[in-house]
C-alpha cells in the first residue's frame, strides 16, 4: 500500500491566519482525499482532489475556506484559511489503494 | 445518506475474541463495507472490507449478513494493542468514505 507523508504534524496558529498542509505520496494516485476530525469526533470528508481539475467539495465545505491544490499525481495541499478556534481539528489526507484506503498521520491544528 | 450505527464502547478480555457489530440498513447493493481502526488519534488503519461474502485476513474476520444490513468484525484473539476506536464505513460512489461514530474497544488484561 502507498506511504503518505503529511506535514506539519501539528501547529498552533493565530486566529485570522492561514495554514497550508502538505500531503506527499510515494506513488502516483488519481484521487486524493482530505478529511477533518474535530475533537472527540469521527472523520468527515472535506473534498476529493483530482490532478488537473478543481477539487470536489462535500456539503458544508467551500473552496474559499479550504482551497486545495493538486499539481501532480503524488502531491496535494490543503489550506485552512482565515482560521478561527472552531477550525481546531486533525486534518488528514488519504489515497485509494490496495487493499484499502491509506491515511496520513494527520495534522493536529490548534487555533488560538 | 448512507449511515452506519455502532455501539459507543465495548470491553473485551485479553486473549478472547472481540466481536464488534455494525448496522448499515441503508446500504446499497454496490457499496462496500470497510473496517478501520484509529489508535491515539493517529491516521486510521485499514483492517478489512467486503461486499457480500464473509472475509478473513491476518488481522480479522468480517461477517456480513445475507441481507447486508449488518456486519460483525471479529478480532479472534484480542491483545492490549487492539485497544482503539473501530470504524465501520461505507464506500459510496466516487470512492467517498462515510465514517460512522465508531466503537471504542478497550481490551483489558
Amino acid at each position: 500500500s502507498a506511504v503518505i507523508s503529511q506535514k506539519p504534524s501539528r501547529d498552533i496558529c493565530q486566529r485570522g491566519t492561514s495554514l497550508t498542509i502538505q500531503c506527499q505520496v510515494d506513488s502516483q494516485v488519481t484521487m486524493m482525499f482530505w478529511y477533518r476530525q474535530q475533537p472527540g469526533q469521527s472523520l468527515t470528508l472535506i473534498a476529493t482532489a483530482n490532478q488537473g481539475s478543481e477539487a470536489t467539495y462535500e456539503s458544508g465545505f467551500v473552496i474559499d475556506k479550504f482551497p486545495i491544490s493538486r499539481p501532480n499525481l503524488t502531491f496535494s495541499t490543503l489550506t485552512v484559511s482565515n482560521m478561527s478556534p472552531e477550525d481546531s481539528s486533525i486534518y488528514l489526507c488519504s489515497v485509494a489503494g490496495f487493499p484499502g484506503y491509506t491515511f496520513g498521520s494527520g495534522t493536529r491544528l490548534t487555533v488560538v | 445518506d448512507a449511515k452506519t450505527t455502532q455501539p459507543t464502547s465495548m470491553d473485551c478480555a485479553e486473549g478472547r475474541a472481540a466481536n464488534l457489530p455494525c448496522n448499515h440498513s441503508t446500504i446499497s447493493g454496490n457499496e462496500y463495507v470497510y473496517w478501520y481502526r484509529q489508535i491515539h488519534s493517529q491516521g486510521p488503519q485499514y483492517i478489512i472490507h467486503g461486499l457480500k461474502n464473509n472475509e478473513t485476513n491476518e488481522m480479522a474476520s468480517l461477517i456480513i449478513t445475507e441481507d447486508r444490513k449488518s456486519s460483525t468484525l471479529i478480532l479472534p484473539h484480542a491483545t492490549l494493542r487492539d485497544t482503539a476506536v473501530y470504524y465501520c464505513i461505507f464506500e459510496t460512489s466516487g470512492s467517498r468514505l462515510t465514517f460512522g461514530e465508531g466503537t471504542q474497544l478497550t481490551v483489558n488484561p
